[in-house]
């Protein structure tokens, strides 16, 4: 049972463009949320995180957006650039607990095209 | 820092064989995390450390599946018997203290065949 969703295999954006990944949770515990990013051959690396008791959070050009009452995250990223091509997972846990494990989406493809 | 280092990169080995995948965490850290990541469960947790001790290891399918750390810079993942649904490409992670805090290493990609 997948408590991390992200119901998006691929996403096609042009360069310049907004690109808009979105991830859904079950685990109303969950209370931190953060994206990774994955290029081909390497292991995932950290991109933005967001506590629960923020709805958005910027870092440059990516921004990540959090629906508590929907349990739904999304992450932006404008513009859109081919470097950003990438597969990128959500990725929740229960921090209030104590230290807790990460429960990952299963990703979602990003190719920017030029 | 050298980051995370897995080896060896790629592993293809006949259905039935030993196969042992290795960790080097980072310096410091005292949480490991083993992963598998495939098409159809995306990454998920196989078992993780806290000071070389195993905490949780519900993740693991099978008993086929095992895990060591034997210090705080050194752990193992081995399959014995492999299978080949067992192929997928393996990553290990280390943090120090925070779930936000994990690295990463490059992943072992495992053929069984």
């Amino acid at each position: 049972d997948q408590q991390v969703k992200q119901n998006s295999p691929s996403l096609s954006v042009q360069e310049g463009r907004i690109s808009i990944l979105n991830c859904d949770y079950t685990n109303s515990m969950f209370d931190y949320f953060l994206w990774y990013k994955k290029y081909p051959a390497e292991g995932p690396t950290f991109l933005i995180s967001i506590s629960s008791i923020k709805d958005k959070n910027e870092d440059g050009r990516f921004t990540v957006f959090l629906n508590k009452s929907a349990k739904h995250l999304s992450l932006h990223i404008v513009p859109s650039q081919p470097g950003d091509s990438a597969v990128y997972f959500c990725a929740a846990s229960v921090m209030n607990s104590g230290y807790s494990t990460l429960t990952f989406g299963k990703g979602t493809m990003l190719l920017v095209s030029p | 820092d050298a980051g995370v280092i897995q080896s060896p990169r790629h592993e293809v080995t006949e259905m039935g064989q030993e196969v042992t995948l290795r960790c080097k965490p980072i310096s410091g850290h005292d949480y490991l995390f083993w992963y598998r990541q495939t098409m159809m469960r995306g990454l998920e947790l196989l078992i993780y450390f806290n000071n070389n001790v195993p905490i949780d290891d519900s993740g693991m399918p099978e008993d086929r599946f095992s895990a060591k750390m034997p210090n705080a810079s050194f752990s193992t993942l081995k399959i014995q018997p492999s299978e080949p649904r067992d192929s997928a490409v393996y990553f290990c992670a280390s943090s120090f203290r925070t779930a936000y805090g994990y690295t990463f290493g490059s992943g072992t990609r495992l053929t069984v065949v």
